[in-house]
C-alpha cells in the first residue's frame, strides 16, 4: 500500500457518459498529479495541483477537468466519454512543490482506476 | 508527448543475469528518475539522479546519466524473477510545477 488511495478501482461505462475518479494523497503530501496510461499513448501527464491550486497542465482534454479540495483529496472528472478514453488513470502525490529547487519531486503512485468505455 | 524513450522495448533474460535498460530524452533536465511498474499496478520510484551526477547506486541498481548525450541507463545486477516488470525513466524540470514526463518503458522479463 503506497498510501495514495484511488477509487474506484474499476469502472465500466458507456460512451457519452460522465465519471468521477477520486484520489486521496499520501498523508502529508500537498501535491497531486493525474496521469493517463493507455497502450497507444503510454503514460501521459494530465494535470497537477498543489495545495488546492492548479500548477501544471499537460495533455488534458477539454472534456476532462479536475480539482483539489481543502482536505487535499482530488477528483478527476471525465465527461462525454469516448471509446478512446478507456485507460488506466493514475493519481500520484508528492510532499512539496519543489523540494530543493531542482525539480526533484519523487512521486508516490496510487494503484490506478481502470476505466473501460463501451 | 513522451520526453524519454527507453531501449529496448522488451528484454528477456535468465535469473542471475544483468539487465540493462537505456533511456534517451530530448530537452535539458534537472533530474532523472527511474520507476518500476508491475503489470497493471501503480508505478514505484526506484532511484533519482540529478543532472550534476554521473552515476548512482542503490542495492542491485546502478544508474548512469550522460547529459551531453541526453541519455541514462539502468542496470539491474543479479536479476530475479521478481524483477519482472516494466521500467520507466522520468525527467523533471523546475518549470511547470515540477511535473514528471515519463518515457515509453522497457518490459523486462526474468525467467527462472
Amino acid at each position: 500500500d503506497s498510501g495514495v488511495t484511488q477509487t474506484p478501482k474499476h469502472l465500466i461505462t458507456a460512451t457519452g457518459q460522465r465519471v468521477t475518479l477520486r484520489c486521496s494523497p499520501r498523508s502529508g503530501d500537498l501535491s497531486v498529479y493525474w496521469y493517463q496510461q493507455s497502450l497507444d499513448q503510454g503514460l501521459q501527464f494530465l494535470i497537477q495541483y498543489y495545495n488546492g491550486e492548479e500548477r501544471a497542465k499537460g495533455n488534458i482534454l477539454e472534456r476532462f477537468s479536475a480539482q483539489q479540495f481543502p482536505d487535499l483529496h482530488s477528483e478527476l472528472n471525465l465527461s462525454s466519454l469516448e471509446l478512446g478514453d478507456s485507460a488506466l488513470y493514475f493519481c500520484a502525490s508528492s510532499p512539496r512543490l519543489d523540494r530543493d529547487r531542482t525539480g526533484a519531486n519523487v512521486l508516490t503512485f496510487g494503484a490506478g482506476s481502470r476505466l473501460t468505455v463501451l | 508527448s513522451q520526453q524519454g524513450e527507453e531501449d529496448p522495448q522488451a528484454l528477456s533474460i535468465q535469473e542471475g543475469e544483468n539487465a540493462t535498460m537505456n533511456c534517451s530524452y530530448k530537452t535539458s533536465i534537472n533530474n532523472l528518475q527511474w520507476y518500476r511498474q508491475n503489470s497493471g499496478r501503480g508505478l514505484v520510484h526506484l532511484i533519482l539522479i540529478r543532472s550534476n551526477e554521473r552515476e548512482k547506486h542503490s542495492g542491485r541498481l546502478r544508474v548512469t546519466l550522460d547529459t551531453s548525450k541526453k541519455s541514462s541507463s539502468l542496470l539491474i545486477t543479479a536479476s530475479r524473477a521478481a524483477d519482472t516488470a516494466s521500467y520507466f525513466c522520468a525527467t523533471g524540470s523546475t518549470g511547470g510545477g515540477n511535473k514528471l514526463t515519463f518515457g515509453t518503458g522497457t518490459q523486462l522479463k526474468v525467467e527462472l
